[in-house]
């Protein structure tokens, strides 16, 4: 099974921050690499899919970048409706696997 | 509006069954594959299973192999999974997800609309 690993599990940043979470899969993948958020009490949401393309509505301030083993998720600039958990998930192999999550706070 | 609803789950004693169905709506349910996803309470997501949009692929999580089936039927735009041999490990909110629409009906890849989902506890 191809393991994902986020860092940090958690993090706090004020209103208008700069905000990167790293994923590392266990093996190659490729491009093969897509982020969700998934507030409070609610179902995930795709905000990136292919490592690096915005899904279709999700805000610009949502980038993320990376190929083969090491993945970036970025928020330009943290806005409060940004608090949620973001999940990295490979598709490269079966079974399919997500990250362990990132719980983004507001300082 | 693209929707899914899941339906079923609940409150279900070890070694029991039980069924979840997801109705899908809004857009064409034959064109995708769609997936199952679960979260334990307070922790990360966790692939199930996955079905081709004619069934004729379908895969499984290891800890859920030879316990749970998922199926479909197109022609009521549904999806199921049935779980038999319970325990308390499968306590989760279960959800229904279909697949991205940049891939389709025959591969697995991102999961672009999700349902609400389901609780399910396993509990005696």
């Amino acid at each position: 099974d191809i393991q994902m690993t986020q860092s940090p599990s958690s993090l706090s940043a004020s209103v208008g921050d700069k905000v990167t979470i790293t994923c590392q899969a266990s093996q190659h993948i490729s491009n093969y690499l897509n982020w969700y958020h998934q507030e409070p009490g609610k179902a995930p949401k795709l905000l990136i899919y292919d490592a690096s393309n915005l899904e279709t509505g999700v805000p610009s301030r949502f980038t993320g970048s990376g190929s083969g083993t090491d993945f970036t998720f970025t928020i330009s600039s943290l806005q409060p409706e940004d608090v949620a958990t973001y999940y990295c998930q490979q598709y490269a192999n079966l079974p399919l696997t997500f990250g362990g999550g990132t719980k983004v706070e507001i300082k | 509006e693209v929707q899914l609803v899941e339906s079923g789950g609940g409150l279900v004693q070890p070694g029991r069954s039980l069924r979840l169905s997801c109705a899908a709506s809004g857009f064409t349910f034959d064109d995708y594959a769609m997936h199952w996803v679960r979260q334990a309470p307070g922790k990360g997501l966790e692939w199930v299973s996955s079905i081709s949009w004619n069934s004729g692929r379908i895969n499984y999580a290891d800890s859920v192999k030879g316990r749970f089936t998922i199926s479909r039927d197109n022609a009521k735009n549904s999806l199921y999974l049935q779980m038999n041999s319970l325990s308390a490990e499968d306590t989760a909110l279960y959800f229904c997800a279909k697949e991205s629409a940049y891939c389709g009906g025959d591969c697995y890849s991102a999961f672009d609309v999700w349902g609400q989902g389901r609780m399910v506890t396993v509990s005696s």
